[in-house]
């Protein structure tokens, strides 16, 4: 069964880079069907997805976040990751790693269905001095 | 970017209840509109995806419906591993997504 695992520091300070991986075990990251995600949800608030990347290293970013977000993926480890620069206190937020699907059928715009059907159990990182 | 907005944003209701909750998107999506549920700490859960295909699963309580900027969610009778909170998130620019504010379930 996949399961996906968020690590790395949970306290940044602020104008700093936050740094997370998302370890991914029962399957491989290299698969041509699955793209692999991240999404933030701020203490009390809503999700906001930051972006994905393919295994070929193809990367799509929230056109919010785009100036300060890198994604990338190492194969030879089964991992990708997240980083955020000059984070600041609107940054604090659990972070989840997700997997993106796609269904087996395309829906009426001929565009296939898309959704997040794995999820980790999310990294608290909070942005503080 | 496509905006989605969820009503109500907190839902008091009961168990047994019919529980229906609204997405609504700032332009025409078709049906690509997917359905999460979130316990408190925990991660979001899939629930359907395409409008409404129910995702494995999922037990049949749970419906969608919808096409172009309306959708609705509806629980046919609540549960008490029901009280949640539902996101909806459209899935029709993706790679890139945007989700609804989420509503709240509760007693």
């Amino acid at each position: 069964q996949l399961q996906l695992q968020e690590s790395g520091p949970g306290l940044v300070k602020p104008s700093e880079t936050l740094s997370l991986t998302c370890s991914v075990s029962g399957g491989s990251i290299s698969r041509s069907d699955y793209h692999w995600g991240w999404i933030r949800q701020p203490p009390g608030k809503g999700l906001e997805w930051i972006g994905s990347i393919y295994y070929s290293g193809s990367t799509y970013y929230s056109p919010s976040l785009k100036s300060r977000v890198s994604v990338y993926i190492d194969t030879s480890k089964n991992q990708f990751s997240l980083m955020l620069s000059s984070v600041t206190a609107a940054d604090t937020a659990v972070y989840y790693c997700a997997r993106r699907s796609a269904s087996p059928y395309t829906g009426d715009r001929g565009y296939y269905y898309y959704f997040m059907d794995v999820w980790g159990r999310g990294t608290t990182v909070t942005v503080s001095s | 970017d496509i905006q989605m907005t969820q009503s109500p944003s907190s839902l008091p209701a009961s168990v047994g209840d019919r529980v229906t909750i609204t997405c609504r998107a700032s332009q025409s999506i078709s049906t690509y509109l997917n359905w999460y549920q979130q316990h408190v700490g925990e991660a979001p859960k899939l629930l359907i995806f395409g409008a409404y295909n129910l995702q494995s699963g999922v037990p049949s309580r749970f419906s969608g419906s919808g096409s172009g900027t309306d959708f609705t969610l509806t629980i046919s009778s609540l549960q008490p591993e029901d009280f949640a909170t539902y996101y909806c998130q459209q899935c029709y620019s993706a790679p890139t997504w945007t989700f609804g504010q989420g509503t709240k379930v509760e007693i």
